[in-house]
């Protein structure tokens, strides 16, 4: 009973690096989110995917780009890291966008030096 | 737009003591409201949401919040608390029925002691 998958937990960057966070559900659900959480701040929507083969911006998306893979995978893509980016990365899915819970994985930790 | 805000960052209370987490939020129609919990380490799990209807909620591991539409806010409390309540608590706020549209209040952190 997976849920939501997110690797990897941890990750190091140097400044300019680029790097994928990977994230999957085997719930069968059709939205999938990426946040990410800074201390002092609540969570903050990077991109959403409504659906497989659609992805829309959401609060915060400069830096990032997105890909609906399929049903199951969304993955997050850092094209040239910032210190501004450290975070700890939140993935999460719903049945679909109107649907709550949403399901959230354990997060990725990520510090760019 | 819409915002959340927790008054309280963090909260330390003793196992069995009643709790209640407080959360206001601004936007001008009646919002839908939402509690989270997280575990150290780990994402976020559903507690309780508002969308209409009767302004005290019942949600899982015995907690409950009421919508106070005169005070703008949706307090978390729970009667007595065990150790195991011990983690950070989020509120948000949406003001339709989407996902994409939720705001995050930025935490309160609760410590429970012996």
């Amino acid at each position: 009973n997976a849920g939501v998958t997110q690797t990897p937990k941890f990750q190091v960057l140097k400044t300019g690096q680029s790097m994928t966070l990977q994230c999957a559900q085997d719930m069968n659900h059709n939205s999938m989110y990426w946040y990410r959480q800074d201390p002092g701040m609540g969570l903050r929507l990077i991109y959403y995917s409504a659906s497989e083969g659609t992805t829309d911006k959401g609060e915060v998306p400069n830096g990032y780009n997105v890909s609906r893979l399929n049903k199951r995978e969304f993955s997050l893509r850092l094209e040239s890291a910032a210190p501004s980016q450290t975070s700890v990365y939140f993935c999460a899915s719903s049945r679909d966008l109107s649907n709550q819970p949403q399901h959230f994985g354990d997060g990725t930790r990520l510090s760019i030096l | 737009a819409q915002s959340v805000t927790q008054p309280d960052i963090h909260i330390t209370v003793s196992e069995g003591a009643s709790l209640e987490l407080r959360c206001n939020y601004s936007y001008g129609a009646t919002p839908y409201l939402f509690w989270y919990v997280q575990s150290p380490g780990q994402g976020l799990q559903l507690l309780l949401k508002y969308f209409s209807g009767d302004t005290l909620v019942q949600g899982i591991k015995g907690f409950e919040a009421e919508f106070k539409r005169s005070q703008s806010s949706f307090n978390l409390r729970k009667p007595s608390v065990h150790w195991s309540d011990a983690a950070e608590y989020f509120c948000a706020v949406a003001t339709t029925y989407n996902n994409n549209d939720m705001r995050f209040g930025a935490g309160t952190r609760l410590t429970v002691k012996p």
